[in-house]
């Protein structure tokens, strides 16, 4: 069965470091035209695309948080990761890890909501 | 890159067609046949209801269709049933200096 799922802490001290991970079964990461993307949509807004990365190891990366943010892959594990430094208020939000091929997104993790407070 | 515009609602009554619009840039929408559109319920994650303007993926209702004239992309929703409520979002690759950039989305109430 096809299935994405997130993993990290749900509360995040501002000026630390979000970490999430998200385990990928039932579907190849080698799969042609697939990008591993992470995508966060804040409270009553709608969602963001934060960056992808391709089975190969290239990443791209959404220009207003690419200083921040690093995203890498754990073939073995079929796990890939998202890293967002010095985190703020700002940066509270659901974070999907997804699926695009062919340039839309058809698979979606179920979310999890990370909250930036001290 | 700014986020694609959606209306922020539309309504219907049951049985009735809406449109909803998103409208982008010769960047994005007006160059691309890659608008996806995507429905998602309270609390869940979003759901692929047509991919590429047009293609309505397996399992989706005939309901749903797709369109696009120049900059302007749009999501009609024929039979409006009451569990069609719900938010809906576009999505268009870009040349611009994002990959890909949503709409600001668009609530859908049934009356």
């Amino acid at each position: 069965q096809l299935q994405l799922q997130e993993s990290g802490p749900g509360l995040v001290k501002p000026s630390e470091t979000l970490s999430l991970t998200c385990t990928v079964s039932g579907v190849s990461f080698s799969r042609d035209n697939s990008y591993w993307v992470w995508i966060r949509q804040p409270p009553g807004k709608g969602p963001e695309w934060i960056g992808s990365i391709y089975f190969s190891g290239s990443t791209f990366y959404n220009p207003s948080l690419k200083s921040r943010v690093t995203i890498s892959l754990d073939t073995s594990e079929n796990q890939f990761s998202l890293r967002v430094r010095s985190v703020t208020a700002a940066d509270t939000a659901v974070y999907y890890c997804a699926r695009i091929v062919y340039q839309h997104v058809d698979l979606w993790g179920l979310g999890t909501l990370v909250t930036v407070s001290s | 890159q700014s986020a694609l515009t959606q209306p922020a609602s539309v309504s219907g009554s049951p049985g009735q067609s809406i449109t909803i619009s998103c409208t982008g840039t010769s960047n994005d929408i007006g160059d691309y046949n890659y608008v996806s559109w995507y429905q998602q319920h309270p609390g869940k994650a979003p759901k692929l209801m047509i991919s590429d303007v047009y293609n309505r993926p397996s399992g989706v209702s005939s309901r749903f269709s797709g369109s696009k004239s120049g900059n302007t992309a749009s999501l009609t929703i024929s039979g409006l049933q009451a569990e069609d409520e719900a938010d809906y979002y576009c999505m268009s690759y870009t040349s611009g200096n994002t990959l890909y950039v949503f709409g600001t989305g668009t609530k859908v109430s049934v009356l």
